[in-house]
C-alpha cells in the first residue's frame, strides 16, 4: 500500500529555467493539495486539485505557477521562469475526500534555484 | 482571514518530562484540527487529530485538548523521549472546506 509518492526529490535549476513536480496520490485517494515549505517555517497552502479540475488556486501566486491533475498520471506543478526565491521544499498531500478529511503528505521535492 | 498561532516556536525538556503546544485559531467555523510530526528533512506525518464534537483524545503517550470557546487546542507528550524531537505543527480546518491552515511549527528538542 505505496503511500503518497513524489518525484523528484530534489530537483536544481537555473534562473530562468522551468520546475516540474509531480505527486502521485495514494491508492483511492482522488484530492489532492500542494504546499510550500520555505527553510525554517510553515507549511503554506498553494492549491487543491481533483481529477482534471483545480478547486482552489488562491494560494498559488498567479504567474509563473500552474498546476494539474489528469485524467490520467500523476498531479504536476509547473513553475516557469525560476527565480532563487522559489527555492523551498514543495509538499504534496491526499485525501480521499475534500472537506476536512486526514491529509497525509508525501516525501516532497526540494527546489534549488542557483 | 484565517489564522492559526502556534507557541512556543521552540521548546527543550529533559527525557520523561511531558511537553505541551499551544495553538490558538480564529475562524470559530474551524472543526477539525490535525498535528503533524515532521524530522529533519522528511515528510509531515500525522499523528493526532481531533473534531470540534470532543474535547480530548489520546493515543498512549500523545494528547490532544481542544476548547471551542476560547478557540485553542493543545497537544500534550508525556514522558518525552528522544526520538519525539522533531517539529510540530498545529492545523485548522474550517467546516465545509478542505484547506488546511498550518501553525507556524514548534521545534522540539528532548534532552537525554
Amino acid at each position: 500500500n505505496a503511500g503518497v509518492m513524489q518525484n523528484p526529490r530534489h530537483l536544481v535549476r537555473r534562473r530562468g529555467q522551468e520546475a516540474r513536480l509531480r505527486c502521485s496520490p495514494m491508492k483511492g485517494h482522488s484530492h489532492v493539495y500542494w504546499y510550500r515549505q520555505l527553510p525554517e517555517e510553515g507549511l503554506k497552502f498553494m492549491v487543491y486539485l481533483q481529477k482534471e479540475n483545480i478547486i482552489d488556486e488562491s494560494g498559488m501566486p498567479k504567474e509563473r505557477f500552474s498546476a494539474e491533475f489528469p485524467k490520467e498520471g500523476p498531479s504536476i506543478l509547473r513553475i516557469q521562469q525560476v527565480v532563487r526565491g522559489d527555492s523551498a521544499a514543495y509538499f504534496c498531500a491526499s485525501s480521499p475526500g475534500g472537506q476536512a478529511a486526514e491529509q497525509y503528505f508525501g516525501p516532497g521535492t526540494r527546489l534549488t534555484v542557483t | 482571514g484565517e489564522n492559526v498561532e502556534q507557541h512556543p516556536s521552540t521548546l527543550s525538556v529533559q527525557e520523561g518530562d511531558s511537553a505541551v503546544i499551544k495553538c490558538t485559531y480564529s475562524d470559530s467555523a474551524s472543526n477539525y484540527f490535525p498535528w503533524y510530526k515532521q524530522e529533519l528533512g522528511k515528510r509531515p506525518q500525522l499523528i493526532i487529530d481531533i473534531r470540534s464534537n470532543v474535547g480530548e483524545k489520546k493515543d498512549q503517550r500523545i494528547a490532544v485538548t481542544l476548547n471551542k470557546t476560547a478557540k485553542h487546542f493543545s497537544l500534550h507528550i508525556t514522558e518525552t523521549q528522544p526520538e519525539d524531537s522533531a517539529v510540530y505543527f498545529c492545523a485548522a480546518v474550517t467546516s465545509g472546506t478542505y484547506k488546511y491552515i498550518f501553525g507556524t511549527g514548534t521545534r522540539l528538542k528532548v534532552l537525554a
